[in-house]
């Protein structure tokens, strides 16, 4: 069974930094690519960024470039997404999902991060 | 960047049937976008319902349905349960090295 589970949301100040992770099971991870897609509160989705299996490959939306990394670890089964100068419009819940060919297959159940002074 | 347009609500009558769009502003959607459907419901995470165009996944009701129709990618419901009152959101593939793009979003209400 695949699983996804998010961890490391929570409150931060403006202009401060968060370090998500996703530990992932049941597929063999180092296969697939991976993403981070974020939903701000009432709002719809929002692709945020991606990495390929190997991580040779990544992507960011124009709205964290330069702010946000993705990463992940495969001999750890685990997907990162560093934050720093975090904004009051990075409040979402980040949502870790794994690859599927040109889109996406399953989804973590989210962490809710908060940007807020 | 393209956008992706869907209908922010609609409603069906149990039992009956509602087409959901989702259309781009780059022109025709065709199977070369790998459109993607996914419902989420209040307080829950995403999760999908159809990958490349039509093809389902082992826990997609039988009563949904995606395809191409008038130059958009359609999800179809034959059959509305109760149930399936939720939020529907599509991805699109564009070329590139972007991964794709959301629509907005529509709104499915069962009454």
């Amino acid at each position: 069974e695949v699983q996804l589970v998010e961890s490391g949301g929570g409150l931060v100040q403006p202009g401060g930094s968060l370090r998500l992770s996703c530990s992932a099971s049941g597929f063999t991870f180092s296969s697939y690519a991976m993403h981070w897609v974020r939903q701000a509160p009432g709002k719809g989705l929002e692709y945020v960024s991606a990495i390929s299996s190997n991580g040779g490959s990544t992507y960011y939306a124009d709205s964290v470039k330069g702010r946000f990394t993705i990463s992940r670890d495969n001999s750890k089964n685990t997907l990162y997404l560093q934050m720093s100068s975090l904004r009051a419009e990075d409040t979402a819940v980040y949502y870790c999902v794994k690859g599927r060919g040109r889109g996406l297959d399953y989804w973590g159940q989210g962490t809710l991060v908060t940007v807020s002074s | 960047q393209a956008v992706v347009t869907q209908e922010p609500s609609l409603t069906v009558s149990p039992g009956g049937t509602v087409t959901l769009t989702c259309g781009s502003s780059t022109g025709a959607v065709t199977s070369g976008h790998y459109p993607y459907w996914f419902q989420q419901k209040p307080g829950q995470a995403p999760r999908t319902l159809i990958y490349d165009t039509s093809n389902k996944h082992s826990w997609t009701p039988a009563r949904f349905s995606g395809s191409l129709l008038g130059g958009k990618a359609a999800l179809t419901l034959s059959g509305a349960q109760p149930e399936d009152e939720a939020e529907y959101y599509c991805l699109l593939s564009y070329s590139g090295a972007r991964p794709g793009v959301f629509g907005g979003g529509t709104k499915l209400t069962v009454l």
